[in-house]
């Protein structure tokens, strides 16, 4: 069974600055692999998928990028409405399942 | 507007059962996978369960297989989970998600709570 383990748990920045979020699968999952963004109270949102293609309405600072096993969520110049929690997510072929990682928090410094 | 709208949340005691409504509205329901998805107070989002367009292909999470059972009603363009022998770990936010292949999960239920508690 593929574990998805994202890094750091928290990152603490300014606006303006960028920020880079690690998702590791401990297994090969391709490029089978997709970003969401989640603020408080609010249902998840898709950011990028199969890695590194920006879902429709989604500003081009945000990119991602990696394949196989290591894969990395690049936010080039924080907006204030950037602080959220982001969620990486693979989909396995078996066991057949959509594993999510445990989310890294992108915090105003 | 594509949207769904989830219902059926509520406060039920150990070992009791519920069943979560998921109403489609601005797409193809029928051409669409499902998934149920929730999201324990303060925790991360866990995957629950999937069903295919035409309801041919299930899974479930191994945390609630056996006890939650997903079904669809395309021509009522609406989604169902129902959870049996329920546990007070299975309090949370339940979203339901709508699956494009190759993309994601693209759209998503403002989401139900489920409060499992004596």
């Amino acid at each position: 069974e593929i574990v998805v383990t994202q890094s750091p748990a928290t990152l603490s920045l300014s606006p303006g600055e960028s920020a880079t979020l690690s998702c590791r699968a401990s297994q090969s999952v391709s490029s089978y692999l997709t970003w969401y963004q989640q603020k408080p109270g609010q249902a998840p949102r898709l950011l990028i998928y199969d890695a590194s293609n920006r879902a429709t309405g989604i500003p081009a600072r945000f990119s991602g990028s990696g394949s196989g096993t290591d894969f990395t969520l690049t936010i080039s110049s924080l907006e204030p409405e950037d602080f959220a929690v982001y969620y990486c997510q693979q989909r396995s072929n078996w066991p057949p399942k959509w594993t999510f990682g445990q989310g890294t928090k992108v915090e105003i410094k | 507007e594509v949207q769904l709208v989830e219902s059926g949340g509520g406060l039920v005691q150990p070992g009791g059962s519920l069943r979560l409504s998921c109403a489609a509205s601005g797409f193809t329901f029928s051409s669409y996978s499902m998934n149920w998805v929730r999201q324990a107070p303060g925790k991360g989002l866990e995957w629950v369960s999937y069903i295919s367009s035409s309801s041919s292909t299930i899974y479930y999470a191994d945390s609630v297989k056996g006890r939650f059972t997903i079904s669809r009603d395309n021509g009522k363009n609406s989604l169902y989970l129902q959870m049996n022998s329920l546990r007070v770990e299975d309090t949370a936010v339940y979203y339901c998600a709508r699956e494009r292949t190759g993309y994601g999960l693209d759209v998503w239920g403002q989401g139900t709570t489920v409060t499992v508690s004596s």
